[in-house]
């Protein structure tokens, strides 16, 4: 059993469209990191959080402690957000990472 | 300011045979942890070196799979012998430290197949 489960795994919306990727972990953390990939690209660092909601951009971040439960937003999706979105957490004992499998995400024009 | 530096950023290899892998972090950043990314897959920790001393290298194949970052900035990660079920993405990323609010910056990756 995997400690991070993302859904959808897979994701085909229309440009403009709101998108919602949720991310639930199996362990206590001290912090969880949304990131992007892109194809054939490095990874980069979207959002840190540890409590609340956080919002860059068209992105909005959200993390319930409670119930374990991240969800990462994009409003007025655009084919450049075509990419994979991983979460991963930190445990709160020992800083070890945890990694989700991935959301593809493919926005069509 | 340039980003995480990995060379090279594609090995094709023949099974049994070594493979190594490089890495040169951000200036200044004192973390440096090697992922290994399957296909389809979230990236998994290998190992991850405060300065020069490897503080967490639980996840990291010790029978074929071995690090070094003697300097405490390049480091290097080698497979001796590399087996099929190697081939994988390797990315290396950097923080400022280890703290848990640190972002890490991720290099482009090696892609490494076995044949």
């Amino acid at each position: 059993k995997n400690e991070v489960e993302q859904s959808p795994q897979n994701l085909t919306a229309q440009e403009g469209e709101f998108i919602t990727i949720n991310c639930s972990y199996s362990v206590g953390i001290s912090a969880l990191h949304w990131l992007q990939q892109h194809p054939g690209g490095g990874i980069v660092s979207l959002f840190m959080l540890s409590s609340g909601k956080k919002k860059h951009g068209r992105l909005i971040a959200t993390i319930n402690i409670q119930e374990k439960h991240s969800s990462l937003h994009i409003t007025a999706s655009h084919p450049r957000d075509s990419a994979v979105y991983i979460c991963a957490v930190v445990r709160d004992t020992g800083n070890q990472f945890y990694f989700g499998t991935g959301t593809s995400l493919t926005v069509i024009p | 300011e340039a980003g995480v530096v990995q060379s090279p950023r594609y090995k094709i290899i023949e099974k049994k045979q070594p493979v190594a892998f490089w890495c040169n972090p951000i200036s200044g950043h004192n973390t440096l942890y090697w992922y290994r990314q399957n296909l389809g897959q979230g990236p998994e920790l290998l190992i991850r070196y405060e300065n020069e001393e490897a503080v967490d290298d639980s996840q990291l194949p010790k029978d074929r799979f071995s690090a070094e970052r003697l300097k405490g900035v390049d480091s290097t990660l080698k497979i001796q012998p590399a087996e099929l079920g190697d081939s994988a993405v390797y990315l290396c990323a950097s923080s400022l430290d280890g703290r848990v609010q640190e972002t890490q910056y991720f290099g482009p990756g090696t892609r490494l197949l076995v044949l």
